[in-house]
């Protein structure tokens, strides 16, 4: 299995510039995780879903933010419109269930200049 | 919000040396992971704790859980300079669900 995948591994965009993030999570895992690392605030989860439908959105900073899973297969992470602030490392994990291991994925490091 | 706590921030051993590393959490949790993670790269799972559980061994891993006081110590033996790591614990949150990282301890195994 390749694990979980995510593209690109690294994006450097100018303020204002819509950031689309992707992710393809390991076959058979049912539950999917964004999260947002940063030196300041550590590692932040964003979202996850389980079997496609989001489940808590509660981590997402603002409206700026969005996050779909059209399948079991795909799910991406969206920023509009980018600001400076949002650059940090984000990752992508999946897991069987909600609860048990996780598996990340390389991260995307994401540059807003 | 955070809310594993790790203790310390940073760890510096010399190579063979058991390197301890402590983690605090404030709610009930179904269970408690440590997770790895190099410089760089994704985190790496490497062992889970049940709430029901005191202790469990992994290797040269060994990781306690005391649920009366909300915490959690994850021991390395014999440390290896390729065990410089930032180390993470996080809890799986009995209302919700979902895991919470802490801030991480930095490892540092000098040869």
């Amino acid at each position: 299995d390749a694990g979980v995948i995510q593209s690109p591994r690294h994006e450097v965009t100018e303020m204002g510039q819509e950031v689309t993030l992707r992710c393809k999570p390991i076959s058979g895992h049912n539950s999917l995780f964004w999260y947002r690392q940063t030196m300041m605030r550590g590692l932040e989860l964003l979202i996850y879903f389980n079997n496609n439908v989001p489940i808590d959105d509660s981590g997402m900073p603002e409206d700026r933010f969005s996050a779909k899973m059209p399948n079991a297969s795909f799910s991406t992470l969206k920023i509009q419109p980018s600001e400076p602030r949002d650059s940090a490392v984000y990752f992508c994990a999946s897991s069987l269930a909600k609860g048990v291991e996780q598996f990340f994925g390389p991260g995307t490091r994401l540059t807003v200049l | 919000s955070q809310q594993g706590e790790e203790d310390p921030q940073a760890l510096s051993i010399q190579e063979g040396e058991n390197a301890t590393m402590n983690c605090s959490y404030k709610t009930s949790i179904n269970n408690l992971q440590w997770y790895r993670q190099n410089s760089g790269r994704g985190l790496v799972h490497l062992i889970l704790i049940r709430s029901n559980e005191r202790e469990k061994h992994s290797g040269r891993l060994r990781v306690t859980l005391d649920t009366s006081k909300k915490s959690s110590s994850l021991l390395i033996t014999a440390s290896r300079a390729a065990d410089t790591a930032s180390y993470f614990c996080a809890t799986d949150e009995s209302n919700t669900g979902k895991l919470i990282f802490g801030q991480g301890t930095t490892l540092q195994v000098k040869p």
